[in-house]
């Protein structure tokens, strides 16, 4: 099955600076791949997502970039603020059947002001 | 927007006991979603659901069990709550496969 590798586990940047996280993938057949932003207390919260036949996706001052190739793919974040700070899991989900999704173990993000 | 209810924000119970957790969406959606999340291994998939009355096991489904009545309803069942079920368990919803599921915010379960 499906499986997936995140990192880092945490990161510390100021603000201002960009984050960068990183996932990879072992199913090649893989086709989604959402980005969820978890703050303290609440549920995972979509932020952004990508499908196998796009290489990048911006939304303001987040993108997500995919390489089908070496079955990885990042979460990048400019211009970061302490709101930024949070947990951030990547995901991905198989093409065969009914489409599970299949998460990295997470980044905890820190935007020191 | 979508709106997931989870029953319970924190809930304490025994081992041994029968625990149930609730979870309910107002979006019609087809799909529902039982997750557990514990640190450091990110989001699990326990059971989902694709339609009333019908349910799949996902990654880690031993000692839970489910039930969807409603369609809007989805309940997740500790038959015998043990201590190793202690964790935080996340209710999600989505229209269909390969499309952004929308969590609740949790329930965190202790098992004392």
């Amino acid at each position: 099955g499906e499986n997936v590798e995140q990192h880092p586990s945490t990161l510390s940047v100021q603000e201002g600076d960009s984050a960068v996280i990183k996932c990879t993938y072992s199913d090649s057949a893989s086709n989604y791949f959402p980005w969820y932003k978890q703050e303290l207390g609440k549920g995972p919260q979509l932020i952004i997502d990508i499908r196998s036949n796009v290489g990048e996706k911006k939304d303001q001052r987040i993108a997500v970039t995919l390489n089908k190739t070496a079955k990885h793919f990042s979460l990048h974040i400019t211009e970061t603020q302490p709101e930024d700070s949070a947990v951030y899991f990547c995901a991905a989900s198989g093409a065969v059947g009914f489409q599970k999704l299949v998460f990295g173990t997470g980044t905890r993000l820190l935007v020191s002001p | 927007d979508v709106k997931v209810t989870q029953s319970s924000r924190y809930l304490v119970k025994r081992t041994g006991e029968k625990v149930f957790l609730e979870c309910v969406q107002d979006m019609d959606h087809e799909n529902m979603f039982w997750y557990r999340q514990d640190p450091g291994l990110g989001l699990r998939l326990i059971y989902f659901s694709y339609d009333v009355k019908m349910k799949e096991k996902g990654d880690i489904p031993e000692g839970y069990s489910v039930s969807r009545e409603k369609k809007e309803r989805f309940s997740l069942i500790l038959e015998s709550a043990s201590t190793n079920q202690t964790s935080m368990y996340l209710c999600a919803c989505n229209r269909e496969s390969n499309q952004p599921q929308h969590f609740g915010d949790g329930t965190r379960l202790s098992i004392l």
